[in-house]
């Protein structure tokens, strides 16, 4: 059984650009939520997507943006880069209360 | 808002000993606490969880977390530590308050002495 996979595995890109991040969920998980973890953070809540819809959002501006697909897969999308945006994005899903992590994209903005 | 404590950003121990990495959050109404493990340039792996029932949880690997509301505490333990057992350990809560989101603690890097 395929756990939580992400693509790309890293990613290099320049301030201003967009980039699209890519999540498929554990086997038989509908609901995918990502995180932002900075260098020597913990994670950050970006949002929560269920039924192809953003149920929740965390403290994160308008340039992130996600879709989730009718395969309950989910892209995650960031607008005008900053440097601050470089980070660790962990895609996790879940069908009740644990949440099941991917192994992350690695996102360099220079 | 909902907040996790974990005190100690570097703990280090023996081939051997005992493992204590201390977590603390505040709400007035007990929230789902979680335990994660990541390893170097790795996702996050559940160790544990609380949701209710006992409050003594046992997790993966050994590891065990008691839920005390009186002190508003998730402590993750291990009676012997092995060298593998050296990652990062983060305690993540869900509030009661019908959010879906996790909370998580700064972490704590275990570093275990041969």
């Amino acid at each position: 059984d395929a756990g939580v996979t992400q693509s790309p595995t890293h990613l290099i890109k320049t301030r201003g650009q967009q980039v699209t991040l890519r999540c498929s969920p554990k086997s038989g998980h509908d609901t995918v939520s990502w995180y932002q973890q900075a260098l020597g953070q913990g994670p950050q809540f970006i949002f929560q997507y269920y039924e192809e819809e953003e149920r929740q959002r965390g403290n994160f501006p308008d340039r992130f943006s996600g879709h989730q697909f009718p395969n309950y897969s989910s892209e995650l999308n960031v607008n005008a880069l900053l440097l601050g945006d470089s980070a660790l994005y962990l895609c996790a899903s879940s069908l009740t209360t644990e949440q099941y992590f991917g192994p992350g994209t690695r996102l360099t903005v220079t | 808002a909902q907040s996790v404590t974990q005190l100690g950003s570097h703990v280090s121990v023996s081939e051997g000993a005992l493992v204590l990495l201390r977590c603390n959050y505040s709400s007035s109404v007990p929230p789902y606490l979680f335990w994660y493990v990541q390893y170097p340039n790795q996702g996050l792996q559940l160790l544990l969880k609380y949701t209710t029932g006992a409050t003594l949880v046992k997790g993966i690997n050994g590891f065990e977390a008691e839920f005390k509301k009186s002190e508003t505490s998730f402590h993750l333990t291990k009676p012997s530590a092995h060298m593998s057992d050296a990652a990062e350990y983060f305690c993540a809560v869900r509030p009661a308050d019908s959010s879906y989101k996790l909370i998580f603690g700064s972490g704590t890097r275990l570093l275990v002495r041969p």
